[in-house]
């Protein structure tokens, strides 16, 4: 079964400055990864996701991630946040082979402050 | 208008009443789901649905049972409410390719007393 661990639950960070979450899973087969976005009374969108190719992969809003196989890491990274970044982030895998079920992590909710 | 709709968008009930949610969706998409949220766990999968002929349990099925009426709509319904089945609902929906995107709802907030 695949897990996902997000190893931060609250970051708060200033206006401006730079932000990365945090994202780790288990998987004995090949999985694709995501992070979606959740902002405050509203569903879940995606930010972005790896499928394949290059390990560098550039979302919505300046986000972007780094999908490491030999650590087993997805972490999402924006060098200049902003006060409307405020919201919750879900990293995600599901399966290569399979019924593309997602598997999410415990999310890490993000606090912009002036 | 929104491409996924849920209703309620809240929902207060009381121990061992019936309630169902419902969700509709104008995307065109074979494939929709049902997650609950809770504060601490992330989103938790409790059924899913590839066409209106198949229904999937999830990982937290016990206690909840859908109902998948057309392509368009996918409905959740508690048999007896508990107070631990209070949480913050989601349904989504995906077209049924590799790696798609799934497409989330706005959520229905409900409160089991």
């Amino acid at each position: 079964a695949q897990s996902v661990t997000q190893l931060d639950s609250q970051v708060p960070v200033f206006e401006e400055a730079p932000v990365e979450l945090r994202c780790n899973y288990s998987s004995s087969v090949s999985v694709y990864l995501f992070w979606y976005v959740q902002y405050p009374n509203q569903g879940l969108q995606l930010l972005l996701k790896y499928l394949s190719g290059s390990t560098l992969v550039k979302g919505i809003n300046g986000f972007e991630a780094e999908f490491n196989k030999s650590q087993t890491s997805f972490h999402l990274r924006k060098p200049s946040v902003h006060i409307s970044d405020t919201a919750e982030y879900f990293c995600a895998v599901s399966i290569i082979q399979g019924a593309q079920k997602l598997v999410f992590g415990q999310g890490t909710r993000l606090t912009i402050n002036p | 208008d929104a491409d996924v709709t849920q209703t309620p968008r809240n929902r207060i009930t009381k121990t061992g009443k019936r309630i169902m949610l419902e969700c509709s969706q104008t995307k065109g998409h074979d494939r929709m789901y049902w997650y609950r949220q809770d504060p601490g766990l992330g989103l938790r999968l409790i059924y899913y649905s590839f066409d209106v002929k198949d229904i999937n349990k999830g990982e937290i099925s016990d206690g909840y049972s859908v109902s998948r009426q057309a392509q368009a709509k996918f409905s959740l319904s508690l048999e007896s409410a508990i107070p631990n089945q209070t949480a913050l609902y989601f349904c989504a929906t995906s077209e049924g390719l590799k790696g798609e995107t799934q497409y989330f709802g706005p959520g229905t907030r409900l409160l089991v007393l």
